[in-house]
């Protein structure tokens, strides 16, 4: 079956330009997960969907990253005025509920210039 | 908050031979779930072996096994009889088991390279 997409495989923008980021996880699965990969670093949470429940925000760095999973499917993270440290391949999981294995998209690399 | 430490940024192994990748951990919990994952260069994250740890018997998925220490928070991977395929970054990440947030944190990785 489809595995998590993401799209676009590769973004470029220019510092102060919005961008948007999407996620389509594995059909039926209720969990998604955003994760940043800077160079450099490992792989930091960003925020957690699960279901109907309140998003766990707790991992976004600033108050220029939000995220949204709408009809509990795709989900889209949006980065206001980016900055060059926003810079970062950014990884979207889903699971197909809790306790479970995450299954990881080939991510977005974002270059901010 | 729980942190996991890869302390080999990089490690090399000849093909066919034996390499163990180290991890440590930090929390409070006792009950939580441990992971490998392998990141080749097409970027896509690949489960490679999970251990729960409630089990004392160290888990083992074909050429990959883990060393699972609780009590030392250590959980190293060894690969048995190593292929090219192999290549890539190796990420330790631990979740808890239940309760709050299931984030993985993660180990800043460690890059194996094969050589032929």
């Amino acid at each position: 079956g489809a595995g998590v997409s993401q799209s676009p495989s590769n973004k470029v923008t220019e510092k102060g330009k919005d961008v948007e980021l999407r996620c389509d996880p594995i059909s039926g699965h209720t969990a998604l997960y955003w994760y940043r990969q800077s160079l450099g670093q490992g792989l930091e949470f960003l925020i957690y969907f699960q279901g109907n429940s309140a998003p766990d925000k707790s991992g976004l760095p600033s108050d220029r990253f939000s995220a949204e999973r709408t009809g509990g499917s795709v989900s889209t993270l949006t980065i206001q005025r980016t900055q060059q440290e926003d810079s970062a391949v950014y990884l979207c999981a889903s699971s197909p509920y809790l306790n479970n294995e995450q299954f990881f998209g080939p991510g977005t690399r974002l270059t901010v210039l | 908050a729980q942190t996991v430490t890869q302390s080999q940024p990089e490690m090399s192994v000849q093909e066919a031979e034996t390499v163990t990748l180290s991890c440590t951990y930090d929390t409070s919990e006792s009950d939580y779930y441990l992971f490998w994952y392998k990141q080749p260069p097409s970027r896509q994250m690949i489960l490679v072996i999970r251990q729960e740890a409630y089990k004392q018997q160290n888990a083992t998925e074909n050429r990959f096994s883990v060393n699972f220490q609780k009590a030392a928070k250590s959980f190293s991977l060894k690969i048995s009889d190593s292929q090219l395929g192999d290549a890539a970054m190796y990420f330790c990440a631990y979740r808890n088991s239940q309760g709050g947030s299931e984030k993985l944190v993660f180990g800043k990785g460690t890059k194996l390279t094969v050589n032929p």
